[in-house]
């Protein structure tokens, strides 16, 4: 089945703890981006990735950090994390341009 | 700055009827056009998409207007089922199509 799989669903943890959100996908997607998901404002494009090793930042990038290592994997990390990005985070994947996106189902994220 | 924005916080039908969601953008760079249906504890899901050659675009139940001129789109749900209760995403690209820009979501409820 084609999916985009990311772990956890459901954190919680304290400011300052580093934590990685895992997104893989199984499309062989050239595309990736990870977008957080906030009441009042949509959802937001943290990162996006055009290729393994190639990615750039989207609309809120401050406070994480992306790698593209391997093409169907695209994590998201959280070096220090504050109770700002308490949030609910979505990866996605996308086969190139003028194409629809594939979510993940989320990851909500509490920092205390 | 909020470039694409979902005015209707949400909307009521009735079974039946027609469901018209609407968006506005700012960007006249934007070229590429999707609508997303997003249920509780999901990602969202693709519905329908629309490029700025076009004006109209339809599948099955569901269809999409372009103003270009207005800077607005619309999808059409007809008829409207119970089943489409759910957060309505409209987003939008530039022709580079890397970065995507969400509205803050209509919540649709059709009423049996």
């Amino acid at each position: 089945e084609a999916q985009v799989t990311q772990n956890p669903r459901y954190l919680i943890t304290v400011t300052g703890k580093k934590l990685t959100v895992t997104c893989s996908q199984n499309m062989n997607h050239e595309y990736m981006s990870w977008y957080r998901q906030d009441p009042g404002l949509g959802l937001r494009q943290i990162y996006y990735s055009m290729n393994v090793e190639v990615t750039d930042k989207g609309d809120v990038p401050e406070g994480y950090k992306v790698s593209r290592k391997e093409k169907r994997n695209f994590p998201l990390i959280l070096e220090s994390p504050s109770p700002n990005q308490t949030s609910l985070y979505f990866c996605a994947s996308r086969p190139g341009t003028y194409q629809p996106q594939h979510f993940g189902d989320g990851t909500r994220l509490s920092i205390l | 700055d909020q470039q694409v924005k979902q005015n209707s916080p949400s909307l009521s039908v009735q079974e039946g009827r027609i469901s018209i969601l609407n968006c506005d953008y700012t960007n006249s760079m934007f070229d590429y056009f999707l609508w997303y249906k997003k249920y509780p504890a999901e990602g969202p899901t693709f519905l329908i998409s629309i490029s700025s050659i076009k004006d109209k675009n339809e599948d099955g139940r569901f269809t999409v207007f372009l103003n270009k001129s207005a800077k607005h789109l619309s999808l059409h749900i007809v008829p409207s089922q119970p089943g489409d209760s759910a957060v309505y995403f409209c987003a939008a690209s530039e022709w580079t199509g890397n970065q995507f820009y969400f509205g803050t979501g209509t919540s649709l409820t059709v009423i049996p």
